[in-house]
């Protein structure tokens, strides 16, 4: 059964500092690994998806990686906003079924 | 704008009575899913769907039930049969499983309270 975690739970990090968040996931044959933000009372909006062929994708100050072999993927946030403060989640993609992990709260301190 | 659209953004009800929440898409995705998201928990999916006319049971089916007639809509009815119904629900959709490149898109989600 896949496990995917997302650790640490919430992350607080003043304006202006790069950072990374972590998604690790147990089963290694995923095909698909998204990223996504969702605001307070919000869906979630799309941020990155990265195929299983691929190592990395990148959209303005964001890039996220993905290393199957670990079991891990980063998403790595440069020069980070206030605006950039919201619960980040992973999604991996199985061929039985989308597995979420429980998110990160960050919070970017002016 | 292709899109999910989730209606209505909140909704009351009380307890013992049925209420179907509406899932519309225009993206021409053939698959679509329901999750229910409780505070500090993660997302759990209710059912979901691949193609017209079928639908599979998720991880929290009971006290639930959709129906899938068009391509594009996918409306869930949280039934009285359902313990614990207040929660905020969304709705989702890709091109079917095992596509790779096949992001998935979600709705706004609707707030279900319950009382």
């Amino acid at each position: 059964k896949q496990e995917v975690t997302q650790i640490p739970a919430a992350l607080s990090v003043p304006e202006g500092e790069n950072l990374v968040l972590n998604c690790s996931f147990t089963d290694s044959a995923i095909y698909n690994l998204q990223w996504f933000r969702q605001d307070p009372g919000k869906g979630l909006t799309s941020l990155l998806l990265i195929q299983s062929s691929q190592r990395e994708q990148t959209s303005g100050r964001l890039n996220a990686s993905l290393d199957k072999s670990s079991g891990r993927s980063t998403l790595y946030i440069a020069a980070s906003q206030p605006g950039d403060s919201a619960t980040y989640l992973c999604v991996a993609f199985g061929n039985e079924k989308l597995t979420f992990g429980t998110g990160t709260r960050l919070t970017i301190i002016p | 704008d292709g899109g999910i659209t989730q209606s209505p953004k909140y909704l009351f009800r009380k307890e013992g009575q049925n209420v179907t929440l509406s899932c519309e898409q225009n993206l021409n995705h053939d698959a679509m899913y329901w999750y229910r998201q409780d505070p500090g928990q993660g997302l759990r999916l209710i059912y979901y769907s691949q193609i017209v006319n079928d639908f599979q049971k998720g991880d929290i089916a009971e006290g639930y039930s959709v129906s899938r007639e068009k391509k594009e809509s996918f409306p869930l009815t949280v039934t009285s049969a359902q313990k614990n119904p207040t929660a905020f629900y969304l709705c989702a959709s890709s091109t079917p499983r095992g596509q790779v490149n096949s992001p998935l898109h979600f709705g706004n989600g609707t707030r279900l309270t319950v009382t």
